[in-house]
């Protein structure tokens, strides 16, 4: 049980495109989900927290209008990363959770390598 | 503020016994978290302790002390697949997972 599924793993493409991202959860409600980034040899970085039906909450530097996050469903949270550059190249993760109490285990999707030319 | 400290990297013999180390300094505290992550996959769940005392699941087992804000990984009888990035993560009171920078666990033959 707990699985959650990223689509699409990899994705390569032009500066100024921009790419979306999903996370479902396929056996759980995920009322909580989770984006991170992280670069080579680095730690996880969390980017934005979002729960269903509401905006999602950004941490400090992350820039929303850059990184646009839906969590429309209690099964479906998307990241789009708007006009991407070089720089935003990395390693995307969500994570999403039946509830953020009660010590609930995050669980991870497989992540998406993205690379901008 | 909210700080978790663990060893960078460790190097272990294959078949050996590795402790992996955590402090942590959380607002509020609602759990530790262990997480394995191999090179450039997502992190898999390990463990989860909220209680003093040692958790036991097949070769791996975690320990948590709240009083002296400490946790440890213990891996026992190490394969060379446990070479990975062990991230160890609190809870706060938001509920949040503060997270560890990893660490890189060298196993060799």
């Amino acid at each position: 049980g707990a699985v959650v599924s990223q689509h699409p793993s990899w994705v390569i493409c032009k500066s100024g495109t921009s790419v979306k991202i999903e996370c479902r959860s396929l056996d759980f409600q995920a009322t909580t989900m989770f984006w991170y980034r992280q670069f080579p040899k680095q730690s996880l970085m969390l980017m934005a927290t979002s729960n269903e039906g509401s905006k999602a909450t950004y941490e400090q530097g992350v820039e929303k209008d850059k990184f646009l996050i839906n969590h429309a469903s209690l099964t479906l949270s998307t990241l789009t990363v708007t006009s991407a550059h070089p720089e935003d190249s990395s390693f995307y993760i969500c994570s999403a959770t039946p509830g953020a109490r009660g010590g609930q285990p995050q669980h991870f999707g497989d992540g998406t390598r993205l690379s901008i030319l | 503020g909210q700080n978790i400290d663990q060893p960078t990297e460790m190097t272990a013999t294959e078949g050996a016994i590795v402790q992996i180390n955590c402090t942590y300094q959380t607002s509020g505290f609602n759990g530790l978290f262990w997480y394995q992550q191999h090179a450039g996959e997502a992190p898999t769940f390990l463990s989860y302790n909220v209680l003093d005392g040692l958790e036991e699941k097949g070769r791996f087992s975690s320990f948590l002390s709240r009083s002296k804000g400490y946790s440890y990984l213990l891996l026992k009888e190490l394969q060379m697949k446990d070479s990975a990035s062990y991230l160890c993560a609190g809870m706060d009171s938001n509920y949040q997972l503060i997270w560890g920078a990893g660490t890189k666990l060298i196993i060799k033959p």
